[in-house]
């Protein structure tokens, strides 16, 4: 039983456009989420977060959104770079230094 | 730079013969994670550690064990691999000090993947 979906395996995405990557939870009481990014041959690394408490966060050219009622979050990359092609994780704990609960991954494609 | 590395990247073993996974980590995180991951699938929690306490996942197959000699350090040890344990091996480590961000975020190494032949 998946508690973190990421329903879309892939996404190719113009550079310059808006890339954005869907996420969905079933466990409400998941009260902090997260992205990684992972690149070939190297380990995910940490890209933006938010709080539960929150609907937006932005951090340069991303930002994610938080719909509680929906039980849904999404990452926005714009404009998209060539750079940002990679596979993208969504993940979301209960709270602090408790583990993580991952996505598949959506793997993103800019396209120059 | 502070990092947490895996060694080997890549392993190869026999169906049936044990095998060790090491993880070192220079971010002196108290928090220790292993994770597996097949592919195209989420990473799996197996086990981690808060500082030398041990927590192992409900569906961890006792066939996977783990040792954490010291902070720096944590393995992971396949006693009879089987052809279903090939896959990608995920450590991470995470603060336990800090507010709610910095203890959520984990660091991962590269990971080890695994062939089982």
């Amino acid at each position: 039983d998946q508690q973190v979906k990421q329903n879309s395996p892939s996404l190719s995405v113009q550079e310059g456009r808006i890339s954005i990557l869907n996420c969905d939870y079933t466990n409400s009481m998941f009260d902090y989420f997260l992205w990684y990014k992972k690149y070939p041959a190297e380990g995910p690394t940490f890209l933006i977060s938010i709080s539960s408490i929150k609907d937006k966060n932005e951090d340069g050219r991303f930002t994610v959104f938080l719909n509680k009622s929906a039980k849904h979050l999404s990452l926005h990359i714009v404009p998209s770079q060539p750079g940002d092609s990679a596979v993208y994780f969504c993940a979301a704990s209960l709270s602090g230094n408790t583990p993580l609960v991952f996505g598949k991954g959506t793997r993103l494609s800019v396209i120059a | 730079d502070a990092m947490v590395i895996q060694n080997p990247r890549y392993q190869v073993t026999q169906f049936g013969k044990p095998v060790t996974l090491s993880c070192s980590q220079t971010l002196n995180h108290n928090v220790m994670y292993w994770y597996q991951q097949k592919s195209s699938q989420a990473p799996k929690l197996l086990f981690h550690y808060y500082d030398k306490d041990f927590n192992n996942e409900a569906d961890t197959p006792d066939n996977f064990q783990s040792r954490r000699p010291n902070t720096s350090f944590c393995f992971l040890d396949i006693r009879s691999p089987g052809l279903g344990d090939a896959a990608m091996y995920l450590c991470a480590t995470s603060r336990d000090t800090g507010g709610v961000l910095a203890k959520n975020i984990q660091y991962f190494g590269a990971g080890t993947r695994l062939s089982v032949l």
